[in-house]
């Protein structure tokens, strides 16, 4: 079964970094995600796609300061130079070949 | 810049139905593959139902099979989703999204819809 597990939060001081973990169960090392970002009462918006290999493509007007990376089932979000407004939730995301979507619990990010 | 407006939602008795909808510009929305995506109060983001770019494939999460029906209607750009037989654990914002090219990640959103299920 494909579930995405996320801790539910992290936390770090203005203008540091801050790394953030998916990780995919057991099988599925090779799967892609997407991050996705919701800061409080908003909507969702989409940060990137990460593949297994570390590769990632970001969206629209996404700061180089989000970067993703890999390491077997484990997917990364990593979140340089902290600011005020990236204290937000964070979502892993990821599709299956049996035609579902699933979300992972989300990660409260709390600048200090 | 892609733009998703979700509309429609609003409080309702349960058993009863409603209809959201999505309209979507900026991008050419006959292309893209298409979802709708929940999130309970204080809860986190659930797939909800997604459609094929021309319509004819449709996938539901299990606890709405049976409920709720996604479509679309692209000489109008508007995506939708008929709710019937409502509970109130079917409260939460609605969001519509769109799917990647050739890729199953949800890569624009729209700004959601609040349906509250409750007597």
């Amino acid at each position: 079964q494909l579930v995405l597990t996320q801790s539910p939060s992290a936390s770090a001081s203005l203008g540091a970094s801050v790394k953030i973990t998916c990780t995919l169960s057991s099988g599925h090392s090779d799967y892609a995600i997407a991050w996705h970002q919701q800061q409080p009462e908003k909507g969702p918006r989409y940060l990137m796609k990460l593949y297994s290999d570390g590769s990632h493509i970001k969206g629209d007007g996404i700061p180089d300061r989000f970067s993703g990376s890999s390491s077997g089932t484990e997917r990364y979000l990593t979140i340089s130079s902290l600011q005020s407004e990236d204290e937000a939730d964070y979502y892993c995301q990821t599709w299956g070949t049996d035609i579902n979507w699933v979300f992972g619990g989300g990660t409260k990010v709390t600048v200090l | 810049q892609v733009q998703l407006v979700d509309s429609g939602g609003g409080l309702v008795q349960p058993g009863r139905s409603l209809r959201l909808s999505c309209a979507a510009s900026e991008f050419t929305f006959s292309s893209f593959a298409m979802h709708w995506v929940r999130q309970s109060p204080g809860k986190g983001l659930e797939w909800v139902a997604a459609i094929s770019y021309d319509g004819s494939k449709k996938y539901y999460v299990d606890s709405v099979k049976g409920r709720f029906t996604i479509s679309r209607d692209n000489s109008k750009d508007k995506l939708y989703l008929q709710m019937t037989s409502l509970r109130p654990e079917d409260t939460g914002v609605y969001y519509c999204a769109r799917g990647g090219e050739s890729s199953g990640d949800l890569d624009s959103w729209g700004q959601g819809t609040l349906v509250t299920v409750s007597s």
